[in-house]
């Protein structure tokens, strides 16, 4: 059964940089698929972040993409999230997903929650 | 940029009825890249519909997905006390690639 669980402080301070990491168990990342990022700041809807195929090849939302950077460590079945310069608006509850290609996102994280605050 | 636009905002329902919740894309969607999400408080989204109309593993077959080009709809045929919560669709395109439609509230009546 494929599990995911995301990792990383949960307080960043406005215009320094929230990482975040997220552990696939079950699953092999190198056997396939993409691997995403989503959020969702506090009762809204959800945001496409990016997503990363284990070759590590990305898909960054345009709206992020110039403060957005999306890795993958085939070794420890990782995969990371860096979003630099981050403000209030950065605050949510942060979700790694399987990306079936685009299609759909059919394994979640529970999601951790980030606040950016001094 | 492809928006989707969901309606109603909050539908308000009691258990045993039918639902019905709408997805409207601004461009026209390949059925082959619409899904539905249902995401309870404090919960992870939970993947209901993919293709416009194939139900994921384990989803009760009371939750079924239409529609084509623009149009797209999620039908509850017999609403549950654990299907209230908030149903989210999404499309796959080419920028972004991945959007959502900013959800429809499911509450008991």
């Amino acid at each position: 059964q494929v599990q995911l669980q995301e990792s990383g402080p949960g307080l960043v301070k406005p215009s320094e940089t929230l990482s975040l990491t997220c552990t696939v168990s079950g699953y092999s990342i190198s056997s396939g698929y993409y691997w995403g990022w989503i959020r969702q700041p506090p009762g809204k809807g959800l945001e496409w972040i990016g997503s990363i195929y284990h070759s590590g090849s990305t898909y960054y939302n345009p709206s992020l993409k110039s403060r957005v950077t999306i890795s993958v460590d085939t070794s420890k079945n990782q995969f990371s999230l860096k979003l630099s310069s981050v403000t209030a608006a950065d605050t949510a509850v942060y979700y790694c997903a399987r990306d079936w290609f685009g299609e759909y996102m059919d394994v979640w994280g529970k999601g951790t929650t980030v606040t950016v605050s001094s | 940029e492809i928006v989707l636009t969901q309606s109603p905002g909050t539908l308000s329902l009691s258990p045993g009825e039918r639902a019905t919740l709408s997805c409207r894309a601004s461009q026209s969607v390949s059925s082959s890249y619409l899904a539905w999400y249902q995401q309870k408080p404090g919960q992870a989204p939970r993947l209901l519909i993919y293709g416009a109309s194939s139900r994921a593993t384990g989803i009760p077959d009371r939750f079924s997905g239409s529609g084509s080009g623009t149009d797209f709809t999620l039908t509850i045929s017999r609403l549950e006390p654990e299907d209230f919560a908030v149903y989210y669709c999404q499309q796959y395109g080419s920028s972004p690639r991945i959007t959502f439609g900013q959800g429809t509230r499911l509450e008991i009546k």
